[in-house]
């Protein structure tokens, strides 16, 4: 079975504190791709990054940064010096080559206090 | 840059209704999806179609139907609204093969 865990529901910082979401997946297939979205209080869903399953390397864009960890299947992201408008909620997913539709995690909502 | 469309944004209607949620993209993806969204924030794959004449039913149960009979449009229509029908649908497309899929800004739907 396939699925997504995203174990925080939602958190609180302060502005410019550093946050971590954190995302753990499980699959039997090898072969598989992650994905991160955003949904701000507008409510469209906006992609952010994919990885296949063969590139751990970790990516830095901007602020954000995402570490993609095999062993503990792990695809956390990190948004560093955080703003209020980074406050949205935020989707984990995976698609494999076993099943043709993307699993969403629950998401955590991310509230950026002023 | 996504250019996929839902129409309407926001719709209030009453019970017993007939409605179509109209979903529109530009970019000749091959796979569409709607998703329903609670209001705890889950996600629920309700339809989803590989391409023209090609519909199956997703994770969660609905009683709403789709059609697929041109690559850019895919509407979701309920012949009676319920009550219980009132959420945020979201519709999505994406290319062939294990890519990432593009939202549109959802429908939120209200059945009073």
């Amino acid at each position: 079975a396939q699925k997504v865990t995203q174990a925080q529901t939602e958190i609180s910082v302060v502005e410019k504190e550093d946050v971590t979401l954190d995302c753990v997946y499980e699959t039997r297939d090898t072969t598989y791709y992650l994905f991160w979205y955003k949904q701000p209080p507008s409510g469209e869903l906006v992609f952010l990054i994919r990885r296949n399953s063969f590139d751990e390397q970790n990516e830095i864009s901007g602020r954000y940064s995402w570490n993609f960890q095999k062993s503990t299947s792990s695809f956390n992201f990190t948004i560093t010096a955080s703003q209020v408008v980074d406050s949205a909620v935020y989707f984990c997913a995976l698609i494999s080559n076993r099943d043709d539709k993307i699993i969403f995690g629950k998401g955590t909502r991310l509230h950026i206090l002023p | 840059e996504a250019d996929i469309y839902q129409t309407p944004r926001y719709l209030v209607i009453g019970t017993g209704k007939k409605i179509t949620l109209e979903c529109s993209q530009t970019m000749g993806h091959d796979k569409m999806y709607w998703y329903q969204q609670d209001p705890g924030m889950e996600l629920h794959l309700i339809h989803y179609s590989y391409g023209v004449n090609s519909t199956e039913k997703g994770d969660l149960s609905s009683e709403s139907t789709v059609s697929r009979i041109r690559t850019e449009h895919f509407p979701l229509t309920l012949e009676s609204a319920r009550p219980s029908h009132t959420s945020q649908y979201l519709c999505a497309s994406s290319r062939t093969g294990r890519t990432e899929a593009f939202f549109g800004q959802g429908t939120r739907l209200t059945v009073v």
